[in-house]
C-alpha cells in the first residue's frame, strides 16, 4: 500500500483499549472541525465531524470533543479494534463563504493497534 | 455507487512530459478540489473549484493547471512536470458550504513519480 508519511507521530494502543487522538488548530474563525481516517492505500474516509457551537459529538464508538479556548481537538476511540490501525487526520474549515469549502489539515497521526 | 474516481492509480513521467490526472465524481457535487500528500507535510491543497467554470488556487498551485467544464470532472493538467512533483495526490469533491454534509469524499489517489 501507499505510504502516507514517515515521519508521523505514533500511538500504539493495546486492542480492547481506548484511544485518543489528539489535534491542535490555529485558525480561530474555524466552524466547522472533521476526522478523517487513511488505511493504507486508500484515500481519507470521513469519521465525524463537528461544528464550532458544539463541545462534544459522539458517533458510533467514536467521539469528538472540542474545547475553543485553547483550540484543541480530540478523537476519542472506544475498545479499539484491529481494523482502527490507520493515520488519522483533523481537518478545519474557516470561512465557508470566502473559500467554500476549503479544509485545512492536520499532518496525521498513526494508530498501531497491538493484538 | 457513489465515488470519486482517479486515474491512473500509478504513473511513472519524465521531466517536462505533460501529463494529465483525470478525478471523476457521481455525486452532484458542486465543489471539487485536488490534495498532494507528502511525508510530514500532510494535505495540502493545489486547486479547487466551487462549481462549473469556477477554479481557485489553493496554498501549492505552481506547476499545476486545472479545468471544471463539466460538473463531474475536474482533471489536474501538469504542463511539464518536475520531480518534486513526485507526490501522492487526492481529489475530493463535496456539496457547497451552504448545504448539509460539508465533509469531502476522497478519490483512492493518484501515485506520480517523475523521474
Amino acid at each position: 500500500g501507499e505510504s502516507v508519511g514517515l515521519h508521523l507521530p505514533t500511538l500504539s494502543v493495546q486492542e480492547g483499549d481506548n484511544s485518543i487522538i489528539n489535534c491542535a488548530y490555529s485558525n480561530s474563525a474555524s466552524d466547522y472541525f472533521i476526522w478523517y481516517k487513511q488505511e493504507s492505500g486508500k484515500g481519507p474516509q470521513f469519521i465525524i465531524d463537528i461544528r464550532s457551537n458544539m463541545d462534544k459529538r459522539q458517533g458510533q464508538r467514536v467521539t469528538v470533543l472540542l474545547n475553543k479556548t485553547v483550540k484543541h481537538l480530540s478523537l476519542q476511540i472506544a475498545a479499539t479494534q484491529p481494523g482502527d490501525s490507520a493515520v488519522y487526520f483533523c481537518a478545519e474549515n474557516a470561512n465557508i463563504k470566502a473559500a467554500g469549502n476549503k479544509l485545512t489539515f492536520g499532518g496525521g497521526t498513526r494508530v498501531l493497534v497491538k493484538p | 455507487e457513489a465515488q470519486v474516481t482517479q486515474n491512473p492509480r500509478y504513473l511513472i513521467t519524465v521531466t517536462g512530459k505533460k501529463l494529465t490526472v483525470t478525478c471523476s465524481q457521481n455525486m452532484n457535487h458542486e465543489y471539487m478540489s485536488w490534495y498532494r500528500q507528502d511525508p510530514g507535510l500532510g494535505l495540502r491543497q493545489i486547486y479547487y473549484s466551487m462549481n462549473v467554470e469556477v477554479t481557485d488556487k489553493g496554498d501549492v498551485p505552481e506547476g499545476y493547471k486545472v479545468s471544471r467544464k463539466e460538473k463531474r470532472n475536474f482533471p489536474l493538467i501538469l504542463e511539464s512536470p518536475s520531480p518534486n512533483q513526485t507526490s501522492l495526490y487526492f481529489c475530493a469533491s463535496s456539496y457547497r458550504g451552504d448545504r448539509a454534509g460539508y465533509g469531502y469524499t476522497f478519490g483512492s489517489g493518484t501515485r506520480l513519480t517523475v523521474v
